[in-house]
């Protein structure tokens, strides 16, 4: 079956500590983003990708870092300057808008990330 | 102001009824509309697209868009207990691949 699969599903960082989620879809999806999404609060945008080797920030991508490598993955680190990372972090795919006009986002199941 | 726009809530209704969600946009050229449902601790699941003007009817799911109006609504019929969750409605425009999501309504059924 074709998703998207996000590890670990509980992560702990410790003060000083780089930590890295992972994101693989085999959707054959081009477009990739990174969403933070706190408490009772909506998604955020972090970083998004519309094609290897290429990506943008979104609206919150202070103290985060990228890299598009391959088609099928998109990590996302979470570094020591980012001071509050403790939330739901979501993964998520499509096909751009180019190819096929609008198709929706499908998401991962998500990693949620603590400090210790 | 937001891209996109959702009442919080919650939205309380009794078990049978209709729940009637709300989402407004403020950008007039965005061009698809989604629904996403999210239960607690979990994922976005997408549950409606659509992307011209009128009503889609998806088994007791019903989108609405009315582009003059900026709005986009979603009808549960029926409603279930388990159909409480949070409705997330997602907008997107252009030849960009940012997807825009309102804060979510919660909605709670009641047995």
């Amino acid at each position: 079956d074709g998703g998207i699969t996000q590890s670990p599903k509980y992560l702990f960082r410790k003060e000083g500590q780089n930590v890295t989620l992972s994101c693989e879809q085999n959707l054959n999806h081009d477009a990739m983003y990174w969403y933070r999404q706190d408490p009772g609060q909506g998604l955020r945008l972090i970083y998004y990708s519309q094609i290897v080797n290429d990506f943008q920030k979104g609206d919150i991508a202070e103290g985060y870092s990228v890299s598009r490598e391959k088609k099928e993955s998109f990590p996302l680190t979470v570094t020591s300057a980012q001071k509050n990372p403790t939330a739901f972090y979501l993964c998520a795919s499509s096909i751009p808008f180019r190819d096929r006009g609008g198709q929706p986002q499908h998401f991962g199941d998500g990693t949620r990330l603590s400090i210790l | 102001q937001k891209e996109v726009e959702q009442n919080s809530g919650p939205l309380s209704v009794p078990e049978g009824a209709i729940a009637s969600l709300n989402c407004t946009y403020s950008d007039r050229v965005s061009q698809s509309f989604f629904w996403y449902r999210q239960y607690s601790g979990k994922s976005p699941e997408l549950i409606m697209s659509i992307y011209s003007n009128g009503d889609k009817e998806d088994g007791r799911f019903t989108a609405q868009l009315n582009k003059a109006s900026q709005y986009v609504s979603l009808l549960i019929r029926d409603s279930q207990p388990s159909d409480s969750a949070t409705y997330l409605c997602a907008v997107t425009r252009g030849n960009f691949n940012k997807f825009y999501f309102g804060s979510g309504t919660k909605l709670n059924v009641k047995p």
